[in-house]
Protein backbone atom coordinates (compact mmCIF):
# COMPACT_ATOMS: atom_id res chain seq x y z
CA UNK A 1 0.00 0.00 0.00
CA UNK A 2 1.49 2.98 -1.47
CA UNK A 3 1.81 6.15 0.94
CA UNK A 4 0.59 9.47 0.41
CA UNK A 5 1.83 10.22 -3.21
CA UNK A 6 2.61 14.08 -3.82
CA UNK A 7 3.85 15.17 -7.09
CA UNK A 8 5.89 17.09 -7.99
CA UNK A 9 8.24 17.60 -4.92
CA UNK A 10 9.61 20.83 -6.17
CA UNK A 11 8.17 23.45 -8.40
CA UNK A 12 9.86 26.70 -9.73
CA UNK A 13 7.68 29.05 -10.71
CA UNK A 14 7.79 33.05 -11.93
CA UNK A 15 5.50 35.78 -10.73
CA UNK A 16 2.19 35.43 -11.96
CA UNK A 17 2.15 31.93 -13.42
CA UNK A 18 -0.07 29.02 -12.31
CA UNK A 19 0.98 26.63 -10.07
CA UNK A 20 -1.01 23.23 -9.77
CA UNK A 21 -0.35 20.59 -6.96
CA UNK A 22 -1.04 17.49 -6.70
CA UNK A 23 -2.22 14.83 -3.93
CA UNK A 24 -2.73 11.03 -4.31
CA UNK A 25 -4.32 9.87 -0.89
CA UNK A 26 -3.19 6.25 0.63
CA UNK A 27 -5.95 3.80 -0.82
CA UNK A 28 -9.02 3.28 0.42
CA UNK A 29 -8.63 7.00 2.30
CA UNK A 30 -11.62 9.48 1.33
CA UNK A 31 -10.71 12.30 3.14
CA UNK A 32 -7.73 14.94 1.98
CA UNK A 33 -6.19 17.85 3.97
CA UNK A 34 -4.04 20.47 2.76
CA UNK A 35 -1.84 22.38 5.14
CA UNK A 36 1.03 25.00 4.19
CA UNK A 37 4.89 25.30 6.35
CA UNK A 38 6.64 28.18 5.93
CA UNK A 39 9.95 27.06 6.78
CA UNK A 40 10.73 27.14 10.89
CA UNK A 41 7.12 27.20 11.18
CA UNK A 42 3.97 25.03 11.96
CA UNK A 43 1.36 23.49 9.49
CA UNK A 44 -1.39 26.06 9.16
CA UNK A 45 -4.42 24.42 7.88
CA UNK A 46 -5.89 25.29 4.49
CA UNK A 47 -8.24 23.23 3.26
CA UNK A 48 -10.09 20.13 3.92
CA UNK A 49 -12.05 17.95 1.23
CA UNK A 50 -13.60 14.27 0.64
CA UNK A 51 -14.51 12.94 -2.52
CA UNK A 52 -16.31 15.51 -5.02
CA UNK A 53 -16.82 17.72 -1.35
CA UNK A 54 -15.18 20.57 0.51
CA UNK A 55 -15.92 20.16 3.70
CA UNK A 56 -13.57 23.36 5.28
CA UNK A 57 -11.60 25.45 2.84
CA UNK A 58 -11.77 28.49 5.90
CA UNK A 59 -8.01 28.45 5.46
CA UNK A 60 -7.57 29.00 2.30
CA UNK A 61 -7.35 32.49 0.64
CA UNK A 62 -10.64 33.62 -1.10
CA UNK A 63 -8.66 34.74 -4.16
CA UNK A 64 -6.20 33.25 -6.37
CA UNK A 65 -6.29 29.55 -4.24
CA UNK A 66 -8.50 26.47 -5.28
CA UNK A 67 -8.69 23.17 -4.29
CA UNK A 68 -10.52 19.95 -5.82
CA UNK A 69 -11.14 16.03 -5.00
CA UNK A 70 -12.79 15.01 -7.81
CA UNK A 71 -14.35 11.28 -7.88
CA UNK A 72 -11.42 9.99 -9.86
CA UNK A 73 -7.87 11.12 -9.71
CA UNK A 74 -6.29 12.83 -7.39
CA UNK A 75 -6.82 16.30 -5.06
CA UNK A 76 -5.31 19.64 -6.50
CA UNK A 77 -4.51 22.43 -5.01
CA UNK A 78 -4.29 25.02 -7.53
CA UNK A 79 -2.94 28.66 -7.14
CA UNK A 80 -3.28 31.04 -9.58
CA UNK A 81 -0.93 34.13 -10.29
CA UNK A 82 1.44 33.25 -7.82
CA UNK A 83 3.32 35.67 -5.75
CA UNK A 84 6.78 34.74 -4.09
CA UNK A 85 4.94 34.86 -0.36
CA UNK A 86 3.13 32.05 -1.87
CA UNK A 87 6.55 30.17 -2.23
CA UNK A 88 6.20 27.51 1.28
CA UNK A 89 5.90 23.90 1.56
CA UNK A 90 2.89 22.57 0.95
CA UNK A 91 1.55 19.65 2.61
CA UNK A 92 -1.33 17.06 2.23
CA UNK A 93 -2.49 14.32 4.65
CA UNK A 94 -5.17 12.19 3.74
CA UNK A 95 -7.42 9.75 6.32
CA UNK A 96 -9.95 6.75 6.00
CA UNK A 97 -13.70 7.24 6.76
CA UNK A 98 -14.53 6.72 9.72
CA UNK A 99 -13.75 8.47 13.54
CA UNK A 100 -10.97 8.93 14.84
CA UNK A 101 -8.81 7.76 12.15
CA UNK A 102 -5.05 8.40 11.73
CA UNK A 103 -3.69 10.81 9.10
CA UNK A 104 -0.43 10.31 7.19
CA UNK A 105 0.97 12.89 5.39
CA UNK A 106 3.09 13.03 1.90
CA UNK A 107 6.37 13.92 1.17
CA UNK A 108 5.15 17.47 0.54
CA UNK A 109 5.74 19.92 -2.48
CA UNK A 110 8.34 22.80 -1.90
CA UNK A 111 6.90 25.99 -4.28
CA UNK A 112 9.75 28.55 -5.07
CA UNK A 113 8.13 31.89 -7.19
CA UNK A 114 11.11 33.42 -8.52
CA UNK B 1 -13.01 26.90 16.25
CA UNK B 2 -10.40 24.64 18.11
CA UNK B 3 -7.31 26.25 19.51
CA UNK B 4 -4.20 24.24 20.67
CA UNK B 5 -1.60 25.56 22.38
CA UNK B 6 1.96 23.61 22.77
CA UNK B 7 4.58 24.53 25.04
CA UNK B 8 7.81 25.04 25.59
CA UNK B 9 8.87 26.08 21.68
CA UNK B 10 12.48 24.60 22.42
CA UNK B 11 13.68 22.12 24.53
CA UNK B 12 16.65 20.52 25.13
CA UNK B 13 17.86 17.90 26.56
CA UNK B 14 20.84 15.41 27.37
CA UNK B 15 20.82 12.05 26.05
CA UNK B 16 19.32 10.02 28.30
CA UNK B 17 16.77 12.59 29.86
CA UNK B 18 13.39 12.22 29.62
CA UNK B 19 11.65 15.07 27.56
CA UNK B 20 8.14 16.22 28.11
CA UNK B 21 5.89 18.77 25.97
CA UNK B 22 2.75 19.87 26.89
CA UNK B 23 -0.66 21.14 24.63
CA UNK B 24 -3.92 22.06 25.79
CA UNK B 25 -7.10 22.53 23.40
CA UNK B 26 -9.77 24.23 23.54
CA UNK B 27 -12.93 22.33 22.12
CA UNK B 28 -14.32 19.69 23.99
CA UNK B 29 -15.87 17.87 21.20
CA UNK B 30 -12.61 16.68 20.43
CA UNK B 31 -11.92 12.85 20.58
CA UNK B 32 -8.60 11.99 18.66
CA UNK B 33 -5.05 13.62 19.86
CA UNK B 34 -1.95 12.94 17.15
CA UNK B 35 1.43 13.63 17.67
CA UNK B 36 3.76 13.78 14.41
CA UNK B 37 7.48 14.10 14.73
CA UNK B 38 9.05 16.50 11.79
CA UNK B 39 12.65 16.00 10.97
CA UNK B 40 14.27 18.68 8.78
CA UNK B 41 12.78 18.89 4.91
CA UNK B 42 10.77 15.50 5.58
CA UNK B 43 7.12 14.95 6.22
CA UNK B 44 5.64 14.82 9.42
CA UNK B 45 5.62 11.28 10.83
CA UNK B 46 3.04 9.97 13.21
CA UNK B 47 4.22 8.83 15.91
CA UNK B 48 1.62 7.93 18.73
CA UNK B 49 -1.87 8.80 19.29
CA UNK B 50 -4.62 8.79 21.78
CA UNK B 51 -8.08 8.83 22.10
CA UNK B 52 -10.63 10.66 24.05
CA UNK B 53 -12.07 7.13 25.70
CA UNK B 54 -8.33 6.38 27.39
CA UNK B 55 -5.95 8.03 29.35
CA UNK B 56 -2.55 7.14 28.80
CA UNK B 57 -0.89 4.79 25.99
CA UNK B 58 2.70 3.64 25.30
CA UNK B 59 4.88 2.93 22.63
CA UNK B 60 8.44 1.46 23.33
CA UNK B 61 10.18 4.85 25.24
CA UNK B 62 7.54 7.17 24.05
CA UNK B 63 4.33 7.70 25.87
CA UNK B 64 0.96 10.29 25.97
CA UNK B 65 -1.13 11.10 28.45
CA UNK B 66 -4.88 12.92 27.99
CA UNK B 67 -6.80 15.09 30.49
CA UNK B 68 -10.16 15.52 29.41
CA UNK B 69 -11.20 17.63 31.91
CA UNK B 70 -8.25 19.71 31.58
CA UNK B 71 -8.31 19.58 28.04
CA UNK B 72 -4.61 18.80 27.98
CA UNK B 73 -2.41 16.15 26.72
CA UNK B 74 1.14 15.47 26.86
CA UNK B 75 3.97 13.36 25.03
CA UNK B 76 6.65 11.61 27.41
CA UNK B 77 9.70 10.56 25.65
CA UNK B 78 12.23 8.81 27.56
CA UNK B 79 15.72 7.72 27.89
CA UNK B 80 16.36 10.22 24.66
CA UNK B 81 18.87 9.41 21.98
CA UNK B 82 20.45 11.96 19.40
CA UNK B 83 17.82 11.01 16.81
CA UNK B 84 14.97 11.81 18.70
CA UNK B 85 16.12 15.33 17.84
CA UNK B 86 13.04 17.05 15.44
CA UNK B 87 10.29 19.19 15.74
CA UNK B 88 7.07 17.56 17.35
CA UNK B 89 3.48 18.67 16.67
CA UNK B 90 0.13 17.69 18.56
CA UNK B 91 -2.91 17.85 17.28
CA UNK B 92 -6.40 17.64 17.81
CA UNK B 93 -9.39 16.27 15.27
CA UNK B 94 -13.17 16.07 15.46
CA UNK B 95 -14.51 13.55 13.10
CA UNK B 96 -15.68 15.38 10.10
CA UNK B 97 -13.28 18.01 11.06
CA UNK B 98 -9.43 19.04 10.20
CA UNK B 99 -6.97 18.69 12.14
CA UNK B 100 -5.72 21.50 14.57
CA UNK B 101 -1.84 21.67 15.03
CA UNK B 102 -0.42 23.74 17.54
CA UNK B 103 2.75 25.62 16.52
CA UNK B 104 5.39 22.79 17.58
CA UNK B 105 8.52 22.12 19.83
CA UNK B 106 11.63 21.44 18.43
CA UNK B 107 13.66 18.93 20.79
CA UNK B 108 17.25 18.96 20.39
CA UNK B 109 19.03 16.25 22.21
CA UNK B 110 22.42 16.78 23.54
CA UNK B 111 25.24 13.97 23.44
Amino acid sequence: NAGVMQNPRHLVRRRGQEARLRCSPMKGHSHVYWYRQLPEEGLKFMVYLQKENIIDESGMPKERFSAEFPKEGPSILRIQQVVRGDSAAYFCASSPMGQQAEAFFGQGTRLTVV
Amino acid sequence: GENVEQHPSTLSVQEGDSAVIKCTYSDSASNYFPWYKQELGKRPQLIIDIRSNVGEKKDQRIAVTLNKTAKHFSLHITETQPEDSAVYFCAANNYGQNFVFGPGTRLSVLP
